[in-house]
């Protein structure tokens, strides 16, 4: 298994540039998500999807969309790329998100976006 | 709201020597998980254990343990044997069952372990 993958690595971007960023799971995990992380934080919640064709809002919503048609995949679009999203983005996913272990998130290696 | 406090921006250990990582944490659910991450410098995220909070006894993952308080709200780790692999940012999160998925994470401390 190659557990959870996210493309690119890294990224600059222009502002008001758009682009997506990439992640796909083969665990079967019902449950997705983003987060980013900024510089001496910890992560913080973007979207999260608890199953294909159900996404939802977290903490960081704004200037970000994601879609979810099939169980494996859950890209993250900037639709017009500003200076403060410039962060680290973390993919990740889960069994379920139910009271047990079962809930663990298990994370993609990040992708390193950088807007001028 | 539930929330993660980690009050120990660094700390040091010599190898092989045990180390306690602080996580306070708050919410008024009675039902919650508790887990921690450890961030190396390569930047990945990894898992390295999990408490729900109707577990009865600590959560342990080889050299990893767990020690949960639930009265005091706190939910340290616990770094047995220590090695210089070790050194790396470490992440306290929760969730909580009106907002199970929806990870919380602390700031964070920064482990350095000396040779």
């Amino acid at each position: 298994n190659a557990g959870v993958t996210q493309t690119p690595k890294f990224q600059v971007l222009k502002t008001g540039q758009s682009m997506t960023l990439q992640c796909a799971q083969d665990m079967n995990h019902e449950y997705m998500s983003w987060y980013r992380q900024d510089p001496g934080m910890g992560l913080r919640l973007i979207h999260y999807s608890v199953g294909a064709g159900i996404t939802d809002q977290g903490e960081v919503p704004n200037g970000y969309n994601v879609s979810r048609s099939t169980t494996e995949d859950f890209p993250l679009r900037l639709l017009s790329a500003a200076p403060s999203q410039t962060s680290v983005y973390f993919c990740a996913s889960s069994y379920a998100p139910r009271p047990t272990r079962q809930e663990t998130q298990y994370f993609g290696p990040g992708t390193r976006l950088l807007v001028l | 709201a539930q929330k993660i406090t980690q009050t120990q921006p660094g700390m040091f250990v010599q190898e092989k020597e045990a180390v306690t990582l602080d996580c306070t944490y708050d919410t008024s659910d009675q039902s919650y998980g508790l887990f921690w991450y450890k961030q190396p410098s390569s930047g990945e995220m990894i898992f390295l254990i999990y408490q729900g909070s109707y577990d009865e006894q600590n959560a342990t993952e080889g050299r990893y343990s767990l020690n949960f308080q639930k009265a005091r709200k706190s939910a340290n780790l616990v770094i047995s044997a220590s090695q210089l692999g070790d050194s790396a940012m470490y992440f306290c999160a929760m969730t909580s069952v009106t907002s199970y998925g929806k990870l919380t994470f602390g700031q964070g401390t920064i482990l350095t372990v000396h040779p």
